[in-house]
């Protein structure tokens, strides 16, 4: 079965450093999506991005987060300069054009020191 | 957005039926009922979706009554590996345009042996 797939499955920074998290989505799927998780909390949405571009965005992805696909597989999360609040698992999650369901990957577990 | 109410948490017995109700007195014409699941360190996994009356899968059935206002999750005769967090989310199909989906605190489902 198809499957998200991210990378690494933790990291660990220092505040103020820029952080990637990688993922590949699923091979047909067209929207891409960044959910986080802090530890004990709600799972929150964070950025939708479809046709190369952002479709939808939550508060919490200010200017400091980005995305990318920058290439045909891989759907990246970009932290410039990384806060304490930012530890958290951070989920990609993909779906098809016209599923109702969108699929989770394992997850990247971020520690900001 | 249709605001969810589900029990916080909840304790069953391996081989019971449990039943997870969620309240959505606001749920909107357009909404759907999907319930997720959630085990410790990964990331949700979709479970079932339903607009009215009743649907049925290989893992769950989901029970919605005719006002909508309210949906019932069913797993039949849980395992210990049943042990998870369940959310009832409320919204647009995820493929109408890639919508974000909003959770909220779930049920802690525990399956004691």
């Amino acid at each position: 079965e198809p499957e998200v797939t991210q990378t690494p499955s933790h990291q660990v920074t220092q505040m103020g450093q820029e952080v990637i998290l990688r993922c590949v989505p699923i091979s047909n799927h067209l929207y891409f999506y960044w959910y986080r998780q802090i530890l004990g909390q709600k799972v929150e949405f964070l950025v939708s991005f479809y046709n190369n571009e952002i479709s939808e965005k939550s508060e919490i992805f200010d200017d400091q987060f980005s995305v990318e696909r920058p290439d045909g597989s891989n759907f990246t999360l970009k932290i410039r300069s990384t806060k304490l609040e930012d530890s958290a698992m951070y989920f990609c999650a993909s779906s098809s054009l016209s599923g109702n369901e969108q699929y989770f990957g394992p997850g990247t577990r971020l520690t900001v020191t | 957005l249709a605001k969810t109410t589900q029990p916080i948490s909840m304790d069953s017995y391996e081989g019971q039926e449990v039943n997870i109700t969620c309240s959505h007195n606001n749920i909107a014409t357009n909404d759907y009922i999907t319930w997720y699941q959630q085990f410790p360190s990964q990331g949700p996994r979709f479970i079932i979706q339903g607009y009215k009356t009743k649907v049925t899968n290989e893992v769950a059935s989901l029970f919605i009554p005719a006002d909508r206002k309210s949906s019932t999750l069913s797993l039949p005769r849980v395992s210990l590996s049943d042990t998870a967090v369940y959310y009832c989310l409320v919204g647009e199909l995820p493929g109408n345009a890639g919508n974000m989906l909003t959770f909220g605190g779930g049920t802690r489902l525990m399956v004691k042996p």
